[in-house]
């Protein structure tokens, strides 16, 4: 089984909806982060969160919200979809701070937003 | 604020050839560096992590180097395959975030 699993892998929603992107993990890791990629722009920073009372905006946080309700287990919310949001999310772990944070990557949700 | 740089954005090479991906960071305070490889709409696969204190790490045909103070780092593939093809990212480490490079999309010709 994967360590890294989210749901759902793809999504096609409609400008003004509430969607909620989850991300759970088997690897017993502290951290979580949301990333989104988009051709051209790279990975960009959402939300991280190193243990679960503490959740950090990223670079990209505004239209964004998170909850962390476990250790295992990091939501991303757009609470109002835009069709400027469309691209694929990603959800990442990492353990131990410092020099040994590798992290590890879920496989993407594909969301199309019209 | 850092910045990550990949050159070359694109590499097409035949089959059994010996190459080279940079990856060039402004700011050299960094925890460590990860690649990673990346197939077309599938997640990031962590292929190598230098820690800031080593200078390089292998992965079978994979040799990654690390030059703090010049900001630098490179990943050597080694008589590269058409299942190598992929895109190819760098990514520094500070603070617990990262700061990703956009990659390079390697194509191995058979």
């Amino acid at each position: 089984d994967a360590d890294v699993t989210q749901t759902p892998r793809n999504r096609i929603t409609k400008t003004g909806k509430r969607i909620m992107l989850e991300c759970s993990q088997t690897k017993g890791h502290d951290r979580m982060y949301w990333y989104r990629q988009d051709p051209g722009l790279g990975l960009r920073l959402i939300y991280y969160s190193f243990d679960v009372k503490d959740i950090n905006k990223g670079e990209i946080s505004d239209g964004y919200s998170v909850s962390r309700q476990a250790q295992a287990k990091f939501s991303l919310s757009l609470e109002s979809a835009i069709p400027n949001q469309t691209a694929l999310y990603f959800c990442a772990t990492s353990g131990a701070p410092g020099p040994y944070n590798e992290q590890f990557f879920g496989p993407g949700t594909r969301l199309t937003v019209l | 604020k850092q910045e990550v740089t990949q050159i070359p954005a694109a590499l097409s090479v035949p089959e059994g050839e010996n190459l080279v991906l940079n990856c060039s960071f402004t700011d050299s305070a960094i925890y460590n560096l990860q690649w990673f490889r990346q197939d077309p709409g599938k997640g990031l696969t962590s292929l190598l992590l230098i820690q800031s204190s080593q200078r390089e790490q292998t992965s079978g045909r994979l040799n990654a180097s690390l030059d703090k103070s010049s900001g630098r780092s490179t990943l050597y593939i080694a008589a590269s395959q058409p299942g190598d093809s992929a895109t190819y990212l760098c990514a520094v480490s500070n603070a617990g975030k990262s700061t990703f490079g956009d990659g390079t999309t390697l194509t191995v010709k058979p």
